[in-house]
């Protein structure tokens, strides 16, 4: 089974905090994608990777970036955490881009305040 | 350009009873379909997908969905529910030439008893 896990199950932070989120996938996925999860919202893709050291834009990259070193592991980082970024974070991976299922984290339920 | 919506926020059956989740979505080309479960507490878990072929997908825990393309649209259907299928329901499509999918804000599924 693919395993896809989070960092941490819960975080708490404090307002202009630099904030990592790591996430890592065994299964040898060449994508890798992180959202935010808010209710009513939906799940909205802040940034995915399609290869190591490559990274692209989601819907919602203000205030947040990313780093894929090695291929089993994708971090998001915000760089000065703000309250609007309290959320749920969910990392996700898949085999390739085309028609492929992605496999989620459990998520980690980010409170900054 | 791509989309997704889910127009019920909420949807209330009787266990027995069939239940129907809908989604409708808008591509410019074709579509990749995809049902996601959440169950309280955890990680996105994948469903079914459509991709080409026929028009009717099974999946997993005995939930099915029809692709319409006149009616651009892939409602996810079960036809008897039970109690253990309440959860949120998300519906996601990829356009074939997108780099990303889309999902639609979810839709809680409550079956009673």
């Amino acid at each position: 089974d693919v395993k896809v896990t989070q960092s941490s199950r819960y975080l708490v932070k404090r307002t202009g905090e630099k904030v990592f989120l790591e996430c890592v996938q065994d299964m040898d996925h060449e994508n890798m994608f992180w959202y935010r999860q808010d209710p009513g919202l939906g799940l909205r893709l802040i940034y995915f990777s399609y290869d190591v050291k490559m990274k692209e834009k989601g819907d919602i990259p203000e205030g947040y970036s990313v780093s894929r070193e090695k291929k089993e592991r994708f971090s998001l980082i915000l760089e000065s955490a703000s309250t609007n970024q309290t959320s749920m974070y969910l990392c996700a991976s898949s085999f390739s881009t085309h028609a492929d299922t992605q496999y989620f984290g459990p998520g980690t339920r980010l409170t900054v305040l | 350009a791509q989309s997704v919506a889910q127009p019920e926020d909420q949807v209330n059956v009787a266990e027995g009873n069939p239940l129907t989740v809908k989604c409708t979505y808008s591509v410019s080309g074709n579509p990749y379909l995809f049902w996601y479960v959440q169950y309280p507490n955890r990680g996105l878990q994948f469903l079914l997908k459509y991709i080409t072929g026929d028009n009717l997908v099974k999946g997993s825990y005995g939930f099915e969905a029809e692709f319409n393309k006149s009616q651009t649209s892939f409602h996810l259907k079960k036809p008897s529910a039970l109690v253990s299928d309440s959860a949120l329901y998300f519906c996601a499509v990829r356009d074939t030439n997108a780099g990303k999918s889309t999902f639609g804000d979810g839709t809680t599924l409550t079956v009673k008893p």
